[in-house]
């Protein structure tokens, strides 16, 4: 067990809807990561949080946004969803921004019909 | 730009035989190298990572990373495979953005090994 815990770990929706994936980091970890892996996409940077504050970008879409509240937790919201958006969000922390590896949850599939 | 590539999509040996995953990368400025496994329906487990010193990186599980500078390769190893290894593997290089610190990780495309009786 990696200690970064993901909710839901299935979700199935619509195009068109919104989403949101929540993610509780290892405790004291402080950096949060989220990423996107599909079979054609393999896996995908998509968002990193420090201590609340946004530390970098990466491929992720303008109907995505994501947060990390005060008590480190952290959310991936998915807006206007398409069937492309299918995939499995994983989330990962580390204690700092440095050279510790990432520890990942177990992911959510998100299914959009 | 910082990427890995991993050259094979799936790599066969027998139980008790050695096996190498292939890796090679391209940094600019000291490279920074992990090996992640992924079994199925869970996340990435952290196998080993390579930041300097020795080019013999050992990690979990009996796994061991070699480093070659001169051919920009991390391959990942092990003396003697077990079914139970049998599972999806990633490189991975630490991305520098500029001047910020970042620890995001880039990952290669994954090379599935399958580990047979």
């Amino acid at each position: 067990d990696s200690g970064v815990t993901q909710t839901p770990k299935h979700l199935i929706t619509a195009t068109g809807q919104r989403v949101t994936l929540r993610c509780s980091p290892r405790s004291g970890d402080l950096s949060v990561y989220w990423y996107q892996q599909s079979l054609d996409q393999g896996l995908q940077f998509l968002i990193q949080y420090y201590n609340g504050e946004e530390r970098a970008k990466g491929n992720i879409l303008e109907r995505f946004s994501a947060q990390q509240f005060p008590d480190l937790h952290s959310e991936l919201n998915l807006s206007s969803l398409e069937l492309g958006d299918s995939a499995l969000y994983f989330c990962a922390s580390s204690p700092t921004q440095g050279l510790s590896p990432l520890h990942f949850g177990n992911g959510t599939r998100l299914t959009v019909t | 730009a910082q990427s890995v590539a991993q050259p094979e999509d799936q790599v066969n040996v027998a139980e008790g035989n050695p096996l190498t995953v292939k890796c090679t990368y391209s940094v600019s400025g000291n490279p920074y190298l992990f090996w992640y496994v992924q079994y199925p329906n869970r996340g990435l487990q952290f196998l080993l990572k390579y930041i300097t010193g020795d080019n013999l990186v050992k990690g979990s599980y009996g796994f061991e990373a070699e480093f070659n500078k001169s051919q920009t390769s991390f391959h990942l190893k092990k003396p003697s495979a077990l079914v139970s290894d049998s599972a999806l593997y990633f490189c991975a290089v630490r991305k520098m953005d500029g001047s910020s610190n970042t620890g995001k990780l880039i990952f290669g495309q994954g090379t599935t090994l399958q580990v047979k009786p």
